[in-house]
Protein backbone atom coordinates (compact mmCIF):
# COMPACT_ATOMS: atom_id res chain seq x y z
CA UNK A 1 0.00 0.00 0.00
CA UNK A 2 1.55 2.95 -1.08
CA UNK A 3 1.96 5.35 1.74
CA UNK A 4 4.63 6.99 4.41
CA UNK A 5 5.82 4.72 6.46
CA UNK A 6 7.10 6.36 10.18
CA UNK A 7 9.24 4.69 12.96
CA UNK A 8 9.36 4.33 15.72
CA UNK A 9 4.90 4.89 16.97
CA UNK A 10 6.45 6.02 20.20
CA UNK A 11 9.49 6.14 21.99
CA UNK A 12 10.65 7.75 25.64
CA UNK A 13 13.57 9.13 25.82
CA UNK A 14 15.98 10.66 28.56
CA UNK A 15 16.56 14.26 28.30
CA UNK A 16 19.80 15.04 26.81
CA UNK A 17 19.90 12.03 24.23
CA UNK A 18 19.70 11.97 20.56
CA UNK A 19 17.13 10.70 18.62
CA UNK A 20 16.25 10.23 15.09
CA UNK A 21 12.82 10.02 14.01
CA UNK A 22 12.54 7.73 10.68
CA UNK A 23 10.05 8.96 7.78
CA UNK A 24 9.70 6.81 4.43
CA UNK A 25 7.31 7.02 1.61
CA UNK A 26 6.96 5.48 -1.83
CA UNK A 27 4.97 7.68 -4.04
CA UNK A 28 7.85 9.38 -5.36
CA UNK A 29 6.67 12.73 -3.89
CA UNK A 30 9.04 15.64 -4.31
CA UNK A 31 7.84 17.74 -1.17
CA UNK A 32 8.23 16.53 2.34
CA UNK A 33 7.44 17.93 5.63
CA UNK A 34 8.14 17.33 9.57
CA UNK A 35 4.92 18.54 11.91
CA UNK A 36 4.85 18.65 15.42
CA UNK A 37 1.15 18.15 16.98
CA UNK A 38 0.51 19.67 20.47
CA UNK A 39 -2.91 19.64 23.00
CA UNK A 40 -4.64 23.18 21.75
CA UNK A 41 -2.53 23.81 18.58
CA UNK A 42 -2.12 24.00 15.05
CA UNK A 43 -0.10 22.02 13.32
CA UNK A 44 3.28 23.69 13.29
CA UNK A 45 5.99 23.06 10.63
CA UNK A 46 9.74 21.98 11.82
CA UNK A 47 11.27 21.69 8.76
CA UNK A 48 10.57 20.33 5.06
CA UNK A 49 12.32 19.92 1.44
CA UNK A 50 10.81 20.89 -1.93
CA UNK A 51 13.36 18.21 -3.01
CA UNK A 52 15.75 15.54 -2.74
CA UNK A 53 19.40 17.40 -1.51
CA UNK A 54 17.75 20.50 -0.32
CA UNK A 55 15.70 21.25 2.95
CA UNK A 56 14.29 24.76 4.69
CA UNK A 57 13.35 25.51 7.66
CA UNK A 58 9.75 26.20 8.79
CA UNK A 59 8.36 27.76 12.24
CA UNK A 60 9.94 25.76 14.78
CA UNK A 61 13.32 24.41 13.53
CA UNK A 62 15.37 24.77 16.95
CA UNK A 63 16.75 21.80 18.08
CA UNK A 64 15.78 19.84 15.26
CA UNK A 65 17.37 18.75 11.59
CA UNK A 66 16.84 16.95 8.80
CA UNK A 67 18.52 15.37 5.77
CA UNK A 68 17.20 14.33 2.43
CA UNK A 69 19.70 12.38 0.99
CA UNK A 70 17.56 11.18 -1.47
CA UNK A 71 13.41 11.17 -2.59
CA UNK A 72 12.14 8.07 -0.54
CA UNK A 73 13.62 9.12 2.87
CA UNK A 74 13.58 12.11 5.16
CA UNK A 75 14.51 11.57 8.86
CA UNK A 76 14.32 14.37 11.78
CA UNK A 77 16.90 14.40 14.15
CA UNK A 78 17.10 15.69 18.01
CA UNK A 79 20.69 16.13 18.55
CA UNK A 80 19.95 16.68 22.50
CA UNK A 81 16.21 15.83 23.34
CA UNK A 82 14.75 18.51 26.00
CA UNK A 83 11.20 18.21 27.84
CA UNK A 84 9.48 20.13 25.49
CA UNK A 85 9.75 18.32 22.53
CA UNK A 86 7.53 15.95 23.79
CA UNK A 87 4.84 16.15 21.16
CA UNK A 88 3.31 13.90 18.20
CA UNK A 89 5.47 14.15 15.14
CA UNK A 90 3.77 13.66 11.87
CA UNK A 91 5.67 13.39 8.81
CA UNK A 92 4.16 14.43 5.13
CA UNK A 93 4.70 14.47 1.57
CA UNK A 94 3.05 15.80 -1.21
CA UNK A 95 3.18 15.87 -5.54
CA UNK A 96 4.09 19.21 -6.43
CA UNK A 97 2.84 18.88 -9.98
CA UNK A 98 -1.23 18.18 -8.58
CA UNK A 99 -1.54 21.75 -8.03
CA UNK A 100 -3.03 21.62 -4.81
CA UNK A 101 -0.28 20.26 -2.88
CA UNK A 102 -2.23 18.23 -1.15
CA UNK A 103 -0.58 16.28 1.98
CA UNK A 104 0.17 12.53 2.78
CA UNK A 105 0.33 12.19 6.42
CA UNK A 106 2.12 8.86 8.08
CA UNK A 107 0.39 7.67 11.23
CA UNK A 108 2.51 9.88 13.64
CA UNK A 109 5.59 9.42 16.34
CA UNK A 110 4.77 9.91 19.70
CA UNK A 111 7.54 11.35 21.73
CA UNK A 112 8.07 11.59 25.39
CA UNK A 113 11.09 13.08 26.52
CA UNK A 114 11.72 12.94 30.28
CA UNK B 1 0.75 38.48 12.64
CA UNK B 2 -1.15 35.11 10.83
CA UNK B 3 -3.80 33.59 12.42
CA UNK B 4 -6.30 30.87 12.14
CA UNK B 5 -9.69 31.28 14.09
CA UNK B 6 -11.78 27.59 14.50
CA UNK B 7 -14.44 26.76 17.23
CA UNK B 8 -12.43 24.46 20.07
CA UNK B 9 -15.49 21.84 19.95
CA UNK B 10 -18.73 21.03 18.49
CA UNK B 11 -21.60 18.60 19.62
CA UNK B 12 -24.20 17.70 16.76
CA UNK B 13 -26.85 14.68 16.89
CA UNK B 14 -26.88 11.40 14.39
CA UNK B 15 -28.48 12.16 11.05
CA UNK B 16 -28.00 16.29 11.29
CA UNK B 17 -26.37 18.68 9.86
CA UNK B 18 -23.19 20.72 11.01
CA UNK B 19 -21.28 23.48 10.03
CA UNK B 20 -17.71 24.36 11.44
CA UNK B 21 -16.14 27.73 10.80
CA UNK B 22 -12.50 29.11 9.84
CA UNK B 23 -11.45 32.69 9.77
CA UNK B 24 -8.21 33.35 8.75
CA UNK B 25 -5.71 36.29 8.46
CA UNK B 26 -2.69 35.81 6.72
CA UNK B 27 0.03 37.13 4.67
CA UNK B 28 -1.25 36.39 1.02
CA UNK B 29 -3.81 34.02 0.41
CA UNK B 30 -3.02 30.67 -2.14
CA UNK B 31 -4.94 28.01 -1.05
CA UNK B 32 -7.53 26.46 1.74
CA UNK B 33 -7.75 22.93 3.01
CA UNK B 34 -9.63 21.10 5.46
CA UNK B 35 -8.56 17.81 6.98
CA UNK B 36 -10.06 15.46 9.25
CA UNK B 37 -8.39 13.41 11.96
CA UNK B 38 -9.47 11.06 13.90
CA UNK B 39 -8.34 10.72 17.72
CA UNK B 40 -4.81 8.82 17.71
CA UNK B 41 -4.57 8.50 13.88
CA UNK B 42 -2.92 11.26 11.16
CA UNK B 43 -4.90 13.80 9.44
CA UNK B 44 -6.70 13.10 6.35
CA UNK B 45 -7.09 15.75 2.98
CA UNK B 46 -11.03 16.41 2.82
CA UNK B 47 -11.37 19.42 0.80
CA UNK B 48 -9.71 22.35 -1.01
CA UNK B 49 -11.31 25.82 -1.73
CA UNK B 50 -8.63 28.61 -3.66
CA UNK B 51 -11.64 29.97 -5.43
CA UNK B 52 -14.33 31.82 -3.85
CA UNK B 53 -17.70 29.61 -3.46
CA UNK B 54 -18.91 26.20 -2.52
CA UNK B 55 -17.81 22.73 -3.14
CA UNK B 56 -19.62 19.86 -2.90
CA UNK B 57 -18.29 16.21 -2.56
CA UNK B 58 -20.90 13.45 -1.24
CA UNK B 59 -22.07 14.42 2.37
CA UNK B 60 -19.22 17.27 2.68
CA UNK B 61 -18.96 20.43 1.14
CA UNK B 62 -16.69 23.20 2.04
CA UNK B 63 -17.39 27.39 0.95
CA UNK B 64 -15.14 30.05 1.21
CA UNK B 65 -14.76 33.86 0.67
CA UNK B 66 -11.73 35.39 0.25
CA UNK B 67 -12.64 38.92 0.55
CA UNK B 68 -14.06 37.72 4.23
CA UNK B 69 -11.37 35.21 5.53
CA UNK B 70 -13.91 33.01 6.09
CA UNK B 71 -14.73 29.52 5.21
CA UNK B 72 -16.53 26.52 6.63
CA UNK B 73 -17.49 22.89 6.54
CA UNK B 74 -20.83 21.23 6.04
CA UNK B 75 -21.24 18.08 7.34
CA UNK B 76 -24.72 16.79 6.54
CA UNK B 77 -26.18 13.44 7.67
CA UNK B 78 -23.89 12.85 10.22
CA UNK B 79 -22.85 9.57 11.28
CA UNK B 80 -20.89 8.50 14.55
CA UNK B 81 -17.66 7.50 12.09
CA UNK B 82 -17.78 11.82 11.57
CA UNK B 83 -16.74 12.09 15.22
CA UNK B 84 -13.40 13.65 14.82
CA UNK B 85 -10.79 16.91 14.79
CA UNK B 86 -12.10 18.75 11.87
CA UNK B 87 -8.29 21.25 10.89
CA UNK B 88 -8.61 24.34 8.26
CA UNK B 89 -5.25 24.95 6.98
CA UNK B 90 -4.36 28.49 4.98
CA UNK B 91 -1.32 27.86 2.23
CA UNK B 92 -0.01 32.01 2.55
CA UNK B 93 2.44 34.03 0.65
CA UNK B 94 5.18 31.43 1.00
CA UNK B 95 3.46 28.60 -0.21
CA UNK B 96 3.65 27.12 3.31
CA UNK B 97 0.60 26.30 5.35
CA UNK B 98 -0.84 27.63 8.67
CA UNK B 99 -2.86 25.30 10.60
CA UNK B 100 -5.58 26.20 12.86
CA UNK B 101 -6.19 24.39 16.02
CA UNK B 102 -8.80 22.28 14.85
CA UNK B 103 -12.28 21.51 15.80
CA UNK B 104 -13.39 18.36 17.81
CA UNK B 105 -16.32 17.02 16.44
CA UNK B 106 -18.82 15.08 18.84
CA UNK B 107 -21.65 13.49 17.42
CA UNK B 108 -24.27 12.08 20.02
CA UNK B 109 -26.65 9.01 18.91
Amino acid sequence: IAGITQAPTSQILAAGRRMTLRCTQDMRHNAMYWYRQDLGLGLRLIHYSNTAGTTGKGEVPDGYSVSRANTDDFPLTLASAVPSQTSVYFCASSDEASGANVLTFGAGSRLTVL
Amino acid sequence: GQNIDQPTEMTATEGAIVQINCTYQTSGFNGLFWYQQHAGEAPTFLSYNVLDGLEEKGRFSSFLSRSKGYSYLLLKELQMKDSASYLCAVKGSNYQLIWGAGTKLIIKP
